[in-house]
């Protein structure tokens, strides 16, 4: 089994709809849980991180985690053109470690 | 401020060439570094990950070598390059009192022929 599991898509949305992303893990020790944002021919770049169960929101951005089930949602609201991008998530234990990505296409 | 440099941006080689990436990290010390392959529609891929000079660790075994000359320097080597190692690599750094980020550099985009 894959320590970070998540749908690739790619997912389309239209402008404004409200965009969930999910991940699942195997390693119930993860006690930091990351999503990253990489846009195309660029490197990822952090833009959430939570350290326990619960919601954390940061403007349209809500990081959610479950430890129980060991499942991670990212949620997007009134999603816009430039969230376009692939989504990354992870949990970080001694090493990061990351999830396939989930590119994300927000039509106008 | 912290910034990370990569270079080459872009990499054309043949099979069977020797590759040498370079990776430096600016406005920092002691720095964890750490070189990942994203290949085509597909995740990060930890390589290698140091946490001081001359320390380094392998996560899968491949062609590939990595060596850290000094504290803030990373670089990613191979004798020869097979058409698998193409790909876009990713060199990053975390703080070692107890980061809670990684950094990316602009990576390098690989293409053996």
């Amino acid at each position: 089994q894959k320590e970070v599991e998540q749908d690739p898509g790619p997912l389309s949305v239209p402008e404004g709809a409200i965009v969930s992303l999910n991940c699942t893990y195997s390693n119930s020790a993860f006690q930091y849980f990351m999503w990253y944002r990489q846009y195309s021919r660029k490197g990822p770049e952090l833009l959430m991180y939570t350290y326990s169960s619960g919601n954390k929101e940061d403007g349209r951005f809500t990081a959610q985690v479950d430890k129980s089930s060991k499942y991670i949602s990212l949620f997007i609201r009134d999603s816009q053109p430039s969230d376009s991008a692939t989504y990354l998530c992870g949990p970080y234990g001694q090493n990061f470690v990351f999830g396939p990505g989930t590119r994300l296409s927000v039509l106008p | 401020s912290q910034t990370i440099h990569q270079w080459p941006a872009t990499l054309v080689q043949p099979v069977g060439s020797p590759l040498s990436l370079e990776c430096t990290v600016e406005g920092t010390s002691n720095p964890n570094l750490y070189w990942y392959r994203q290949a085509a529609g597909r995740g990060l891929q930890l390589l290698f990950y140091s946490v001081g000079i001359g320390q380094i660790s392998s996560e899968v075994p491949q062609n590939l070598s990595a060596s850290r000359p000094q504290d803030r320097q990373f670089i990613l080597s191979s004798k020869k390059l097979l058409l698998s190692d193409s790909g876009f690599y990713l060199c990053a750094w975390v703080k070692t009192s107890g980061g809670d980020e990684q950094f990316f550099g602009p990576g390098t985009r690989l293409t053996v022929l």
